[in-house]
């Protein structure tokens, strides 16, 4: 099993670009999170899933997009590229058990210039 | 809102010294989690706590929900090198981390 991947590892764009960041997960887990973490700061979550065809606002939804058309798949897209969000894009996934458990995805190395 | 705090921001020890840190929360918490990332890395699981007062343990790591459920606090005794990375705490509560403790061990 690979787990959680995310796709591409590193990306550059200029001010104004789109671009869509894919997180896929093999362990038919129901939530999925869109996190990214700014240097030397936590982790602060953009929009989660708790399912197929549901998504929901995090904490800073601001500038960014997401979609789960397949329970696997979790996208996050930025329609207009900002400085601001350059940072590292982490996914994760966890089951509806009560083991609160998020594993993560290696991560998406974003600049934008 | 919601916050998580966590103190020491960083913690620079001796290898074989023991490292504390500590997680509070602004309300208080259903449960908490403790992850551990290490540079470069993504964070890691480590342990969940559920019960006012429970303690846990995973070999030199002792985990501590507090009684009202507000704090709670991570112990490693002796460290190691590979104990190296930053330590996050957080609740379920719309999955806010904490701010996290980066520690570095010199041998």
């Amino acid at each position: 099993n690979a787990g959680v991947t995310q796709t591409p590892k590193f990306r550059v764009l200029k001010t104004g670009q789109s671009m869509t960041l894919l997180c896929a997960q093999d362990m038919n887990h129901e939530y999925m999170y869109w996190y990214r973490q700014d240097p030397g700061m936590g982790l602060r979550l953009i929009h989660y899933s708790v399912g197929e065809g549901t998504t929901a606002k995090g904490e800073v939804p601001d500038g960014y997009n997401v979609s789960r058309l397949k329970k696997q798949n979790f996208l996050l897209g930025l329609e207009s590229a900002a400085p601001s969000q350059t940072s590292v894009y982490f996914c994760a996934s966890r089951s509806t058990s009560n083991l609160y458990e998020q594993f993560f995805g290696p991560g998406t190395r974003l600049t934008v210039l | 809102g919601q916050q998580v705090m966590q103190i020491p921001q960083y913690q620079h020890v001796q290898e074989g010294e023991d490292f504390t840190t500590y997680c509070n929360s602004s309300t208080t918490l259903s449960n908490i989690q403790w992850y551990k990332q290490r540079p470069g890395g993504h964070p890691v699981f480590l342990i969940q706590l559920v019960k006012s007062g429970e303690v846990k343990k995973q070999k030199r790591l002792t985990f501590q929900f507090g009684e009202a459920k507000k704090n709670s606090s991570l112990h490693i005794t002796a460290t190691q090198t590979t104990d190296v990375g930053t330590y996050f705490c957080t609740g379920t509560y719309k999955y806010i981390f904490g701010t996290g403790t980066r520690l570095k061990v010199l041998a």
